[in-house]
């Protein structure tokens, strides 16, 4: 399967700075990659779908101006949080085939 | 959204006990896969069913995709203490190209 990685595995940064989290397809050139956000406790819930050369789709209810996503080649996709807030606190999760994922970034606004 | 229904939440067995859980829900899926996730990790693939009745294993696990396309269930033989982690069960609807709904999870812990 699809050997997946992100960078950073955890950030720790203030609110209202923007953070970026790097998701990149080591074997496999991906033209769609998905991304996920997990809250403690809870379950893996989508995000939006990466789309390269093009636009993402985001899932209802989360802001695509927040959540900005760019998928630039077929080995990598960006999703940069802007201004963030500690309810943005959660592990995102990133998958480069929709089978396989990455090891998560942990993201801590204080 | 859409969700599965996974159960039970959370289970606490013995060493050398099988395990059972399940996953169901209201919509037909295509594609039902099953993960097991480490504390501050991804989660990782256990097993792929892609056809209604499909039986599959891996190793101590089997797991099979319910006829009615609607149902999928994991088993864990003869547990052990590397077992421990929560479970996941994941489906693909037709034409999501990739979009997995996911259960809430089953919290195993094995006590040796």
């Amino acid at each position: 399967g699809a050997v997946v990685s992100q960078h950073p595995s955890w950030v720790i940064c203030k609110s209202g700075t923007s953070v970026k989290i790097e998701c990149r397809s080591l074997d496999f050139q991906a033209t769609t990659m998905f991304w996920y956000r997990q809250f403690p406790k809870q379950s893996l819930m989508l995000m939006a779908t990466s789309n390269e050369g093009s636009k993402a789709t985001y899932e209802q209810g989360v802001e695509k101006d927040k959540f900005l996503i760019n998928h630039a080649s077929l080995t990598l996709s960006t999703l940069t949080v802007t201004s963030a807030h500690p309810e943005d606190s959660s592990f995102y999760i990133c998958s480069c085939d929709g089978q396989y994922f990455g090891p998560g970034t942990r993201l801590t606004v204080t | 959204g859409q969700q599965l229904n996974q159960s039970p939440q959370s289970m606490f067995i013995q060493e050398g006990e099988d395990v059972s859980m399940n996953c169901t829900s209201s919509s037909i899926f295509n594609t039902w896969l099953w993960y097991k996730q480490d504390p501050g990790e991804g989660p990782v693939l256990l097993i792929a069913l892609y056809k209604a009745g499909e039986l599959t294993s891996n190793g101590r696990l089997t797991a099979q995709f319910g006829i009615t396309r609607k149902d999928s269930f994991l088993n864990i033989s003869a547990s052990i203490p590397s077992d421990v982690g929560i479970y996941f069960c994941a489906g693909r609807g037709s034409g999501n190209t990739g979009k997995l709904i996911f259960g809430q999870g089953t919290t195993l812990q094995v006590k040796p």
